[in-house]
């Protein structure tokens, strides 16, 4: 199985400033077609995950140009421009390689 | 667009069988592009992966629900669907349905609460 690995844990956030958060594969997740099978997911409090970027670095339909993906292989990143309060929430990554489909731990972002 | 609508009893007793479906609008269920998922998050924890099926029917499951789960297509509904067995309270949690494919934009479905509980 491929193991996903996000750090850090928690994030303090001031809105404004930037904020990243990484995300790492225990196997690189780029097949041969030039894609990164590893998506970042958003999920509010009370609320669903909302897809934030597929293909390791695009962004879905609605996101803000604040968010960015990152990364090719086993090591991605996900960067947020400038945080603002709305982007509170556990952030996850996941890689869609192969199965068993499996999911980073979550990065829970606060505002300072 | 493709749009995802999971829907199911939200209520299950212990032993029982948890079903619930995913309904596929604006787009075939059909299609070879394009394999179907189930995703859960039991309540305040990260999210966990159930199983795929894949066009022409392969199934791939995850192995701690292995002998208790099956999921399905109904192409004449433009549905597919999950079953699982023997539910505990282990088995609350949302449950999500997603599309996937190799070259195609992931979807998900908003989710639906299944609670096991006599």
């Amino acid at each position: 199985d491929i193991v996903m690995t996000q750090s850090p844990l928690s994030l303090p956030a001031t809105p404004g400033e930037p904020a990243s958060i990484s995300c790492r594969s225990s196997q690189s997740l780029l097949y041969s077609n030039g894609n990164n099978y590893l998506d970042w997911y958003l999920q509010k409090p009370g609320q669903s995950p909302q897809l934030l970027i597929y293909f390791g670095s695009n962004r879905a339909s609605g996101v803000p140009d604040r968010f960015s993906g990152s990364g090719s292989g086993t090591d991605f990143t996900l960067k947020i421009s400038k945080v603002e309060p709305e982007d509170v929430g556990v952030y996850y990554c996941m890689q869609a390689l192969q199965n068993p489909l499996t999911f980073g731990g979550g990065t829970k972002v606060e505002i300072k | 667009q493709l749009q995802l609508q999971e829907s199911g009893p939200g209520l299950v007793k212990p032993s029982e069988t948890l079903s619930l479906t995913c309904t596929v609008s604006d787009g075939s269920i059909s299609s070879s592009s394009y394999y179907w998922v189930w995703i859960r998050q039991p309540p305040g924890k990260g999210l966990d992966w159930v199983g795929s099926i894949y066009y022409g029917g392969n199934t791939y499951y995850n192995p701690s629900l292995k002998s208790r789960v099956t999921i399905s297509v109904d192409t004449s509904n433009n549905q597919f669907s999950l079953s699982l067995s023997s539910v505990t309270a282990a088995d609350t949690a949302v449950y999500y349905c997603s599309r996937r494919g190799i070259a195609a934009r992931p979807i998900w479905g908003q989710g639906t609460l299944v609670t096991v509980s006599s």
